[in-house]
């Protein structure tokens, strides 16, 4: 069965280092894979989108990674700050279908 | 900078009733989104609409859904006979083109069935 999973405990982080958020899925070959950040009870937020013939894409403090042979995507943040804290969504799209598929998210927590 | 708006922030309705969730896409959007995450459980898909018709939708997205493109700038999503299971936050989307493009959600309605 297809999957997307991220990692389902909290990460915990201080102030001004860097976060890394995993996304690995199964039973995909996805065309893209973006990220959101979510907010409690507030709509996602896009933040990046990467393309299966991609490696690396960066925006300012934000890099994501996509290894299709892995079949996994990294986050990171760089010089995490407080307001970074959130939890953040891996979504892909398989190749054919044009329906974004969400996971489950994994929730960063910055400590000052 | 331009916002998805979504109508009513919170509703609360008895089981069996009807429902209807109103957004407002992006003017400049093509592509329409409706969404709905359970408390504690993942953003699941519903269904996508451009060009006035549906073009995907969920095994979520039975004959108690319904979509609509009213006019020119309201989307909305109509819930026949609610059940207690439909209780979620309810997520509207809008993107320039498909899903190749990044999605801009709305503010969420939060849906209670009693």
């Amino acid at each position: 069965s297809q999957k997307i999973e991220q990692n389902s405990e909290a990460l915990n982080i201080q102030e001004g280092k860097t976060a890394t958020l995993t996304c690995n899925y199964t039973n995909y070959s996805p065309a893209y894979l973006q990220w959101y950040r979510q907010d409690p009870g507030r709509g996602p937020v896009f933040l990046l989108l990467i393309r299966e013939n991609e490696k690396e894409k960066r925006k300012e403090r934000l890099k994501v990674t996509f290894d299709t042979t892995l079949k996994q995507s990294l986050f990171h943040i760089t010089a995490s700050q407080p307001a970074d804290s959130a939890t953040y969504l891996c979504a892909l799209r398989n190749s054919g279908y044009s329906t974004l598929t969400f996971g489950k998210g994994t929730m960063l927590l910055v400590s000052p | 900078e331009p916002e998805v708006t979504q109508t009513p922030s919170h509703q609360v309705t008895q089981m069996g009733q009807e429902v209807i969730l109103r957004c407002v896409p992006i003017s400049n959007h093509l592509y329409f989104y409706w969404y709905r995450q359970i408390l504690g459980q993942k953003v699941e898909f519903l269904v996508s609409f451009y060009n006035n018709e549906i073009s995907e939708k969920s095994e979520i997205f039975d004959d108690q859904f319904s979509v609509e493109r009213p006019d020119g700038s309201n989307f909305t999503l109509k819930i026949r006979s609610t059940k207690l299971e439909d209780s979620a936050m309810y997520f509207c989307a809008s993107s320039v083109g498909g899903s190749s493009y990044e999605q801009y959600f709305g503010p969420g309605t939060r849906l209670t069935v009693t």
